[in-house]
């Protein structure tokens, strides 16, 4: 079955260390997106890539780095520079102006 | 900048009543989309509105698109504990710029 992969599922950061959360696509779909969510919020946008090798920052980019070098692959690296990192992260793809398809979500805690 | 508020945010109701969400935009919007996620879980796609005016159904679900496309509401008729879950509405303004509600969370007592 087509869908995203996302990992690990959790994932524990200590202070000042830097983590790559996983996102793997087998729907073909152009479109590939990083949602942070925080609870009592909505999803916040944080980097896209409508293209392989090519990405454009989000809302809420600082502190966060990606690469789109496969079609199929978008990790995300939660950098140092992320003062408060504790959250859920989902990855998404889309394929035109159609909707979101979600990965399970990747929950990151700072310990 | 596009701001979409999505109202109420909690809603508690009892097996077999009736729950609506409301969403509103700052802006006119070109869709809508609505999304559910079940707790500790991802949110899911449930449909998409383009046409000013527009009403969808899925069973027991009816969406409505306003007539200005700055705000929509899921209707959900004779819950069940199966709807329980949080409801997000995502509105894509100008750009293609897509913003999300702030969701509501759906709790049923049975």
């Amino acid at each position: 079955d087509g869908g995203i992969t996302q990992s690990p599922k959790y994932l524990f950061r200590k202070e000042g260390q830097n983590v790559t959360l996983s996102c793997e696509q087998n729907l073909n779909h152009d479109a590939m997106y990083w949602y942070r969510q925080d609870p009592g919020q909505g999803l916040r946008l944080i980097y896209y890539s409508q293209i392989v090798n090519d990405f454009q920052k989000g809302d809420i980019a600082e502190g966060y780095s990606v690469s789109r070098e496969k079609k199929e692959s978008f990790p995300l690296t939660v950098t140092s520079a992320q003062k408060n990192p504790t959250a859920f992260y989902l990855c998404a793809s889309k394929q035109g102006t159609y909707g979101y398809t979600f990965g399970s979500g990747t929950r990151l805690t700072v310990v | 900048g596009q701001q979409v508020m999505q109202i109420p945010q909690y809603q508690h109701v009892q097996e077999g009543e009736d729950f609506t969400t409301y969403c509103n935009s700052s802006t006119t919007l070109s869709n809508i989309q609505w999304y559910k996620q079940r707790p500790g879980g991802h949110p899911v796609f449930l449909i998409q509105l383009v046409k000013s005016g527009e009403v969808k159904k899925q069973k027991r679900l009816t969406f409505q698109f306003g007539e200005a496309k700055k705000n929509s509401s899921l209707h959900i008729t004779a819950t069940q504990t199966t709807d329980v879950g949080t409801y997000f509405c995502a509105g894509t303004g100008g750009y293609q710029k897509v913003t999300f509600g702030t969701g509501t969370k759906l709790q049923v007592i049975p």
